[in-house]
């Protein structure tokens, strides 16, 4: 079955550090794979997307994240964080063959940045 | 830039009350999505729409719940008689094709 997994359930970082949160997804096939962040009492942004081509994407707010096929990972990454970056990061994968378009999200990770 | 709206923002009911949740999708966009998370728990996908009819369908999705396109502008989602465990955030999202889907700010059901 289709699943995705965010080992980290809860990430503190310090202001202007790196940051990398991991996702692993488990699909027979390559799917299409996403970030989306939630800022609380907000709805779900989406930060980036791989659909194929270069597995390196980038996407807004200086995030980007690498695909990684042999590990089945699609892991964020940030250079340097900002405190307005404190929010819960969702990985979702989708569609899925004979689907519609349904995306599966991960559990997500709330990052907090310390000032 | 075109958004996806959802009315109301939060919602409080008894259990046993029917709530109809509204969303307004991006205008060029043909399909249509139901997702709940409720709190603390992750996103869960409940019904896809695509031409007029439910495509896709998860297992949380029973005869409570039902989904209408009832304009050319509007995607519902109804609940007949409201549980407990219904209490979550609702989103709406729509898409143009498979993939990339834009989400609404979500309505926050509670059931009293």
């Amino acid at each position: 079955a289709q699943s995705v997994t965010q080992p980290d359930i809860h990430i503190t970082v310090s202001e202007g550090a790196s940051l990398e949160l991991r996702c692993n997804y488990s699909y027979g096939a390559t799917p299409y794979l996403f970030w989306y962040v939630q800022s609380p009492g907000q709805g779900l942004q989406l930060l980036l997307k791989y659909f194929s081509g270069d597995t390196l994407v980038q996407g807004i707010k200086g995030f980007e994240a690498e695909f990684k096929r042999s590990q089945s990972s699609f892991n964020l990454r940030k250079p340097s964080v900002h405190w307005s970056d404190a929010a819960e990061y969702f990985c979702a994968v989708g569609p899925f063959s004979g689907g519609y378009n349904k995306l599966i999200f991960g559990a997500g990770t709330r990052l907090a940045v310390h000032p | 830039e075109p958004e996806v709206t959802q009315t109301p923002s939060h919602q409080v009911t008894q259990m046993g009350q029917e709530v109809i949740l509204r969303c307004v999708p991006i205008s060029n966009h043909l399909y249509f999505y139901w997702y709940r998370q409720i709190l603390g728990q992750k996103v869960e996908f409940l019904v896809s729409f695509y031409n007029n009819e439910i495509s896709e369908k998860s297992e949380i999705f029973d005869d409570q719940f039902s989904v209408e396109r009832p304009d050319g502008s509007n995607f519902t989602l109804k609940i007949r008689s409201t549980k407990l465990e219904d209490s979550a955030m609702y989103f709406c999202a729509s898409s143009v094709r498979q993939g990339e889907q834009f989400f609404g700010p979500g309505t926050r059901l509670t059931v009293l």
